[in-house]
């Protein structure tokens, strides 16, 4: 298997613009989660899916976020207006949520600088 | 509430040194209890569990971690650490979802 796979690898956006990060998670894990890190603040839960359907959005920082799972292949995480503030790097991660098996495999991150 | 504890921010260890990262948990209940590594500019990766059973649980690249319930304690340790070894490691806990609460992670450097 591929992993959990993210796209883009690197962002760099001025202020205001409108940024997409992707997530195809692990096939066959019915869970997704996002994190954002920070030096500041450290590992932070944004939101996580399960069966495609938000379960937990209490993370996520503002109104200016959203994110969505259309299909179990597929999550993005929306940005807009963004915001200098809003640097990071961002995570996406997958699980079986099953009993013995709720360890999470992470992605390789997107790096987003906001100007 | 469940929570977890990464009491050090950085541990320092000698090449060829046993290493020691502390970890504590809160919870009610029987935990699941994790170790993670994140390497510079990469995702965090899953190192080992504890689910239940065997105190002492073997992960990958020779760690290893020992869950003390009494002390509400899973830490993670190696018999002989590596240069290549340093990096940032986080503990996490879940009672009885996938849905993990992590550790604010502790930095380990060993020295050649």
């Amino acid at each position: 298997d591929a992993g959990v796979i993210q796209s883009p690898r690197h962002e760099v956006t001025e202020m205001g613009q409108e940024v997409t990060l992707r997530c195809k998670p692990i096939s066959g894990h019915n869970s997704l989660f996002w994190y954002r890190q920070t030096m500041m603040r450290g590992l932070e839960l944004l939101i996580y899916f399960n069966n495609n359907v938000p379960i937990d959005d209490s993370g996520m920082p503002e109104d200016r976020f959203s994110a969505k799972m259309p299909n179990a292949s597929f999550s993005t995480l929306k940005i807009q207006p963004s915001e200098p503030r809003d640097s990071a790097v961002y995570f996406c991660a997958s699980s079986i949520p099953i009993p013995g098996h709720y360890e999470q495999y992470f992605g390789p991150g997107t790096r987003l600088t906001v100007t | 509430a469940q929570s977890v504890a990464q009491p050090e921010d950085q541990v320092n260890v000698a090449e060829g040194n046993p290493l020691t990262v502390k970890c504590t948990y809160s919870v009610s209940g029987n935990p699941y209890l994790f170790w993670y590594v994140q390497y510079p500019n990469r995702g965090l990766q899953f190192l080992l569990k504890y689910i239940t059973g065997d105190n002492l649980v073997k992960g990958s690249y020779g760690f290893e971690a020992e869950f003390n319930k009494s002390q509400t304690s899973f830490h993670l340790k190696k018999p002989s650490a590596l240069v290549s070894d340093s990096a940032l490691y986080f503990c996490a806990v879940t009672l009885n979802t996938d849905k993990l609460i992590f550790g604010t992670g502790t930095r380990l450097q060993v020295f050649p």
